[in-house]
Protein backbone atom coordinates (compact mmCIF):
# COMPACT_ATOMS: atom_id res chain seq x y z
CA UNK A 1 0.00 0.00 0.00
CA UNK A 2 0.94 3.64 -0.30
CA UNK A 3 3.19 4.79 2.75
CA UNK A 4 4.53 8.55 3.74
CA UNK A 5 8.42 8.55 4.42
CA UNK A 6 8.48 11.00 7.62
CA UNK A 7 11.60 12.22 8.62
CA UNK A 8 13.67 11.99 11.24
CA UNK A 9 12.45 9.76 13.62
CA UNK A 10 13.31 11.54 16.38
CA UNK A 11 15.29 14.72 17.08
CA UNK A 12 16.78 16.24 20.69
CA UNK A 13 17.04 19.47 20.87
CA UNK A 14 17.95 22.67 22.94
CA UNK A 15 15.30 24.69 24.12
CA UNK A 16 15.26 28.05 21.68
CA UNK A 17 16.19 26.22 18.73
CA UNK A 18 14.33 25.65 15.22
CA UNK A 19 13.06 22.10 14.57
CA UNK A 20 12.15 20.96 10.64
CA UNK A 21 10.86 17.77 9.66
CA UNK A 22 9.32 16.91 6.46
CA UNK A 23 6.98 13.76 5.05
CA UNK A 24 7.16 12.70 1.25
CA UNK A 25 5.28 10.25 -0.98
CA UNK A 26 5.76 8.62 -3.77
CA UNK A 27 2.48 9.48 -5.30
CA UNK A 28 0.39 12.66 -5.74
CA UNK A 29 -1.45 14.05 -2.24
CA UNK A 30 -4.40 16.37 -2.17
CA UNK A 31 -4.33 17.41 1.35
CA UNK A 32 -1.66 16.93 3.90
CA UNK A 33 -1.87 17.57 7.58
CA UNK A 34 0.27 18.26 10.69
CA UNK A 35 -0.69 15.72 13.99
CA UNK A 36 0.88 16.41 17.61
CA UNK A 37 -0.05 13.67 19.83
CA UNK A 38 1.24 13.81 23.63
CA UNK A 39 1.82 10.41 25.37
CA UNK A 40 -1.44 8.84 26.36
CA UNK A 41 -3.37 11.19 23.99
CA UNK A 42 -4.81 11.15 20.99
CA UNK A 43 -3.20 13.38 17.89
CA UNK A 44 -4.49 17.00 17.80
CA UNK A 45 -4.63 18.83 14.55
CA UNK A 46 -2.16 21.70 14.20
CA UNK A 47 -2.04 22.46 10.42
CA UNK A 48 -4.34 21.80 7.32
CA UNK A 49 -3.05 22.36 3.81
CA UNK A 50 -5.19 21.51 0.61
CA UNK A 51 -3.76 23.28 -2.15
CA UNK A 52 -0.19 22.72 -3.92
CA UNK A 53 2.35 25.80 -2.37
CA UNK A 54 0.19 26.48 0.29
CA UNK A 55 2.50 28.32 3.34
CA UNK A 56 0.07 27.88 6.86
CA UNK A 57 1.03 28.74 9.89
CA UNK A 58 -0.08 28.67 13.24
CA UNK A 59 1.64 30.45 16.45
CA UNK A 60 5.35 29.17 15.99
CA UNK A 61 4.41 26.24 13.53
CA UNK A 62 4.66 27.12 9.61
CA UNK A 63 3.65 23.72 6.92
CA UNK A 64 3.99 23.86 3.53
CA UNK A 65 2.17 21.93 0.67
CA UNK A 66 5.32 21.63 -1.73
CA UNK A 67 4.41 21.91 -5.08
CA UNK A 68 5.15 18.92 -6.45
CA UNK A 69 1.99 17.65 -4.11
CA UNK A 70 4.55 14.57 -2.94
CA UNK A 71 6.01 16.44 0.37
CA UNK A 72 5.45 18.64 3.04
CA UNK A 73 7.58 20.08 5.85
CA UNK A 74 6.53 21.39 9.51
CA UNK A 75 8.79 23.86 11.02
CA UNK A 76 8.13 24.75 14.74
CA UNK A 77 10.65 27.84 15.93
CA UNK A 78 12.10 28.95 19.23
CA UNK A 79 11.38 25.58 20.95
CA UNK A 80 9.72 25.22 24.09
CA UNK A 81 9.72 22.31 26.94
CA UNK A 82 5.57 21.60 25.75
CA UNK A 83 6.85 21.15 21.96
CA UNK A 84 7.77 17.40 23.19
CA UNK A 85 6.01 14.92 21.88
CA UNK A 86 4.99 12.90 18.97
CA UNK A 87 4.10 14.74 15.43
CA UNK A 88 2.29 12.70 12.55
CA UNK A 89 2.18 13.83 8.85
CA UNK A 90 -0.78 12.37 7.64
CA UNK A 91 -2.04 12.76 4.00
CA UNK A 92 -4.84 11.98 1.27
CA UNK A 93 -3.68 10.86 -2.03
CA UNK A 94 -4.86 11.78 -5.02
CA UNK A 95 -8.14 10.11 -6.06
CA UNK A 96 -8.17 8.22 -2.45
CA UNK A 97 -11.46 7.17 -0.49
CA UNK A 98 -13.15 9.15 2.26
CA UNK A 99 -11.29 6.73 4.96
CA UNK A 100 -8.38 6.87 2.92
CA UNK A 101 -5.71 8.84 5.44
CA UNK A 102 -2.08 7.62 5.19
CA UNK A 103 -0.18 8.65 8.18
CA UNK A 104 3.95 8.46 8.51
CA UNK A 105 5.50 6.92 11.24
CA UNK A 106 6.26 10.10 13.88
CA UNK A 107 8.88 11.99 14.42
CA UNK A 108 9.56 12.45 18.23
CA UNK A 109 10.44 15.27 19.42
CA UNK A 110 13.03 15.82 22.90
CA UNK A 111 13.24 19.33 24.45
CA UNK A 112 15.98 20.04 26.67
CA UNK A 113 15.73 23.10 28.90
CA UNK B 1 -16.91 23.35 23.24
CA UNK B 2 -17.25 20.74 20.22
CA UNK B 3 -15.43 17.57 20.80
CA UNK B 4 -14.85 14.25 20.34
CA UNK B 5 -15.60 11.92 23.83
CA UNK B 6 -13.93 8.43 24.31
CA UNK B 7 -15.11 6.72 27.81
CA UNK B 8 -13.64 4.85 28.98
CA UNK B 9 -9.93 6.57 29.19
CA UNK B 10 -8.45 3.08 30.54
CA UNK B 11 -9.99 -0.33 29.93
CA UNK B 12 -8.79 -3.88 31.36
CA UNK B 13 -9.92 -7.14 29.95
CA UNK B 14 -9.34 -10.73 30.17
CA UNK B 15 -8.64 -12.47 27.01
CA UNK B 16 -10.89 -13.61 25.55
CA UNK B 17 -13.91 -11.76 27.38
CA UNK B 18 -15.56 -9.12 25.47
CA UNK B 19 -15.05 -5.17 25.70
CA UNK B 20 -17.10 -2.45 24.37
CA UNK B 21 -15.04 1.20 23.66
CA UNK B 22 -17.90 4.02 23.66
CA UNK B 23 -17.19 7.45 21.36
CA UNK B 24 -19.42 10.57 21.24
CA UNK B 25 -19.01 13.65 19.33
CA UNK B 26 -20.41 17.14 19.65
CA UNK B 27 -19.04 18.27 16.23
CA UNK B 28 -22.05 16.98 14.11
CA UNK B 29 -19.84 15.14 11.91
CA UNK B 30 -21.13 12.64 9.46
CA UNK B 31 -17.90 10.22 9.32
CA UNK B 32 -16.80 8.47 11.89
CA UNK B 33 -13.52 6.55 12.77
CA UNK B 34 -11.93 3.71 14.81
CA UNK B 35 -8.16 3.53 14.53
CA UNK B 36 -5.87 1.02 16.65
CA UNK B 37 -2.36 2.55 17.77
CA UNK B 38 -0.16 0.60 19.39
CA UNK B 39 2.92 1.89 21.19
CA UNK B 40 5.61 4.12 18.85
CA UNK B 41 3.02 3.18 15.80
CA UNK B 42 0.96 5.21 13.46
CA UNK B 43 -2.57 5.30 13.99
CA UNK B 44 -4.41 2.09 11.92
CA UNK B 45 -7.60 2.55 10.28
CA UNK B 46 -9.51 -0.25 11.54
CA UNK B 47 -12.78 0.81 9.96
CA UNK B 48 -15.21 4.13 9.25
CA UNK B 49 -19.17 4.98 9.33
CA UNK B 50 -19.87 7.59 6.61
CA UNK B 51 -23.60 8.17 8.23
CA UNK B 52 -24.84 4.75 8.61
CA UNK B 53 -22.64 3.46 5.79
CA UNK B 54 -19.69 1.13 7.69
CA UNK B 55 -16.51 0.59 5.83
CA UNK B 56 -14.48 -2.10 6.92
CA UNK B 57 -10.52 -2.14 6.36
CA UNK B 58 -9.48 -5.27 4.31
CA UNK B 59 -7.09 -5.93 6.87
CA UNK B 60 -9.32 -5.68 9.97
CA UNK B 61 -9.70 -8.70 11.82
CA UNK B 62 -13.63 -10.14 12.19
CA UNK B 63 -12.59 -10.21 16.20
CA UNK B 64 -13.09 -6.56 15.94
CA UNK B 65 -16.68 -5.00 15.11
CA UNK B 66 -18.45 -1.50 15.36
CA UNK B 67 -21.75 -0.06 15.91
CA UNK B 68 -23.85 3.32 15.45
CA UNK B 69 -26.97 3.60 16.59
CA UNK B 70 -27.29 7.62 15.57
CA UNK B 71 -24.74 10.60 14.44
CA UNK B 72 -23.23 11.37 18.29
CA UNK B 73 -22.04 7.72 19.08
CA UNK B 74 -20.44 5.04 17.91
CA UNK B 75 -18.89 1.99 19.80
CA UNK B 76 -16.18 -0.68 19.01
CA UNK B 77 -16.54 -4.45 20.62
CA UNK B 78 -13.52 -6.57 19.84
CA UNK B 79 -15.63 -10.10 20.35
CA UNK B 80 -12.73 -12.32 22.36
CA UNK B 81 -9.92 -9.72 23.02
CA UNK B 82 -6.11 -11.43 22.58
CA UNK B 83 -3.14 -10.28 24.12
CA UNK B 84 -1.62 -8.89 21.09
CA UNK B 85 -5.08 -6.73 20.69
CA UNK B 86 -3.71 -4.36 24.16
CA UNK B 87 -3.66 -1.19 22.34
CA UNK B 88 -4.37 2.78 22.47
CA UNK B 89 -7.68 2.85 20.14
CA UNK B 90 -8.74 6.28 19.19
CA UNK B 91 -12.07 7.54 17.62
CA UNK B 92 -11.97 10.54 14.85
CA UNK B 93 -14.88 12.68 12.96
CA UNK B 94 -14.26 14.66 9.77
CA UNK B 95 -17.35 16.04 8.28
CA UNK B 96 -17.65 16.07 4.35
CA UNK B 97 -18.47 18.72 2.22
CA UNK B 98 -15.81 21.08 3.40
CA UNK B 99 -12.19 20.19 3.62
CA UNK B 100 -13.38 15.79 3.88
CA UNK B 101 -10.42 14.21 5.70
CA UNK B 102 -9.61 16.55 8.17
CA UNK B 103 -10.16 14.32 11.04
CA UNK B 104 -10.79 14.79 14.88
CA UNK B 105 -9.59 12.55 17.48
CA UNK B 106 -10.77 11.94 20.79
CA UNK B 107 -7.72 11.48 23.36
CA UNK B 108 -8.39 7.85 23.15
CA UNK B 109 -8.83 4.47 25.14
CA UNK B 110 -5.86 2.69 26.31
CA UNK B 111 -6.61 -1.24 26.37
CA UNK B 112 -4.99 -3.86 28.77
CA UNK B 113 -5.62 -7.51 28.12
CA UNK B 114 -4.36 -9.83 30.99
Amino acid sequence: GQQLNQSPQSMFIQEGEDVSMNCTSSSIFNTWLWYKQDPGEGPVLLIALYKAGELTSNGRLTAQFGITRKDSFLNISASIPSDVGIYFCAGRPLGGSQGNLIFGKGTKLSVKP
Amino acid sequence: DAMVIQNPRYQVTQFGKPVTLSCSQTLNHNVMYWYQQKSSQAPKLLFHYYDKDFNNEADTPDNFQSRRPNTSFCFLDIRSPGLGDAAMYLCATSKPGGPVVTQYFGPGTRLTVL
